[in-house]
């Protein structure tokens, strides 16, 4: 079976620009959260959807949102892309159980040069 | 606010020995807490979870502890081998029935020497 795929892998992009990111989920993960991870630090959260619907949010600003299609895909956008922003970009997903103990399985991430 | 502490940014160990990691948070109580190991570039990897109503838990040569007093766990690699060498992760995690939403530490980056 596939793992989780994220796509592109690397992307560099201008200041002021806009990113779309993109993450498919193993099949019959229907959770999908996004995290940020720069250089030297751990995952941040981002985003979590669960059934096309948003389930979660981290400390981030408005420039940051996401959607998850149908078919459990999942597209994270930033708008107005800071420096700051330069960061490797996991997408995890994950298959619920009645505990709410799971665990997450990541993609190789995007890595994200903002110029 | 939630915040989660490992012990230190790095470790360094000899072959054989037993490496062992902490990671201790405050102001929240987590219901679980996941350790995961991450390789340069690429994404983490989930090695353990553990339940707060345990104390212990094994896999292979990995043992984990989980202390809700202390609010604290430890993450031992027994017989530490250089293919161990990697930055470990852990995440304390409340109940979540949406899926998992982690709140990870800093990591601690093991390396072991042969």
């Amino acid at each position: 079976d596939a793992g989780v795929t994220q796509s592109p892998t690397h992307l560099i992009k201008t200041r002021g620009q806009h990113v779309t990111l993109r993450c498919s989920p193993i099949s019959g993960h229907k959770s999908v959260s996004w995290y940020q991870q720069v250089l030297g630090q751990g995952p941040q959260f981002i985003f979590q959807y669960y059934e096309k619907e948003e389930r979660g949010r981290g400390n981030f600003p408005d420039r940051f949102s996401a959607r998850q299609f149908p078919n459990y895909s999942s597209e994270l956008n930033v708008n107005a892309l800071l420096l700051g922003d330069s960061a490797l970009y996991l997408c995890a997903s994950s298959v619920i159980t009645g505990t709410g103990a799971t665990e997450a399985f990541f993609g190789q991430g995007t890595r994200l040069t903002v110029v | 606010s939630q915040k989660i502490e490992q012990n230190s940014e790095a470790l360094n160990i000899q072959e054989g020995k037993t490496a062992t990691l902490t990671c201790n948070y405050t102001n929240y109580s987590p219901a679980y807490l996941q350790w995961y190991r991450q390789d340069p570039g690429r994404g983490p990897v989930f090695l353990l979870l553990i339940r707060e109503n345990e104390k212990e838990k094994r896999k292979e040569r990995l043992k984990v502890t989980f202390d809700t007093t202390l609010k604290q766990s430890l993450f031992h690699i027994t017989a530490s081998q250089p293919a161990d060498s990697a930055t470990y992760l852990c995440a304390p995690q409340k109940t979540n029935q949406a899926g998992t939403a982690l709140i990870f530490g800093k990591g601690t980056t093991l390396s072991v020497s042969s």
